[in-house]
């Protein structure tokens, strides 16, 4: 069974850092390309990054603006996200999902992120 | 980057009504998009890949069609399970852009 669990969420001020992380399991970790994908509370669903198998091809969304670093182990079956300069509005549900190019077959529970002072 | 639009924001239907849910892409994506149901405390769960191609599992009332620029979800006759938030997801190019979401409400 494909597994997918979200840790690392929690509290943090605003301009202050946070890693989450992603432990993939049922599957072959290193096949497949994992993505980041958030929702602020109440809002809509929102891209944040993906990064292919061997972390040849990383994107972000523009929003982003080079404050987040999406990155994997595969010796270890885990996808990270650092986020830096943390805002009010990084405030939200994060979701890693496996698939390529959008095509997200499996979810994760989420974790909460929330950025107050 | 391309820009969706998806549209009605929020429908109220019943029971065994027929609900189609539109998203606009603002340029061609071939079959490049996808549909998601989205549970209040839930994660998303995939229903629809490659515009049409129904996921294994989901019932065979949910639809996907259309190609290009235009997109429609079809929910053939409602079950009290339906009522959620779907969100369309095009998967062209990147950045990727989901849809606005629609939520579907009981009469």
């Amino acid at each position: 069974e494909v597994q997918l669990v979200e840790s690392g969420g929690g509290l943090v001020k605003p301009g202050g850092s946070l890693r989450l992380s992603c432990a993939g399991s049922g599957f072959t970790f290193s096949s497949f390309s994992m993505n980041w994908v958030r929702q602020a509370p109440g809002k809509g669903l929102e891209w944040v990054s993906s990064i292919s198998p061997n972390s040849d091809y990383i994107y972000y969304a523009d929003s982003l603006k080079g404050r987040f670093t999406i990155s994997r182990d595969n010796a270890q079956n885990s996808l990270f996200l650092q986020m830096n300069s943390l805002r009010a509005e990084d405030t939200g549900v994060y979701y890693c999902a496996r698939g390529s190019y959008g095509d997200y077959e499996y979810w994760g529970q989420g974790t909460l992120v929330t950025v107050s002072s | 980057d391309i820009q969706v639009t998806q549209s009605p924001p929020s429908v109220s239907a019943s029971v065994g009504d027929r609900v189609t849910i539109t998203c606009r892409a603002s340029q061609g994506i071939g079959s490049a998009l996808g549909w998601y149901q989205q549970k209040p405390g839930e994660a998303p769960k995939r229903l629809i890949y490659a515009a049409s191609s129904l996921q294994s599992g989901v019932p065979s009332r949910f639809s996907g069609s259309g190609s290009g620029t235009e997109f429609t979800l079809t929910i053939s006759s409602l079950q009290p399970e339906d009522f959620a938030t779907y969100y369309c997801l095009q998967q062209n190019s990147y950045p990727l852009t989901f849809g606005q979401g629609t939520r579907l409400e009981i009469k």
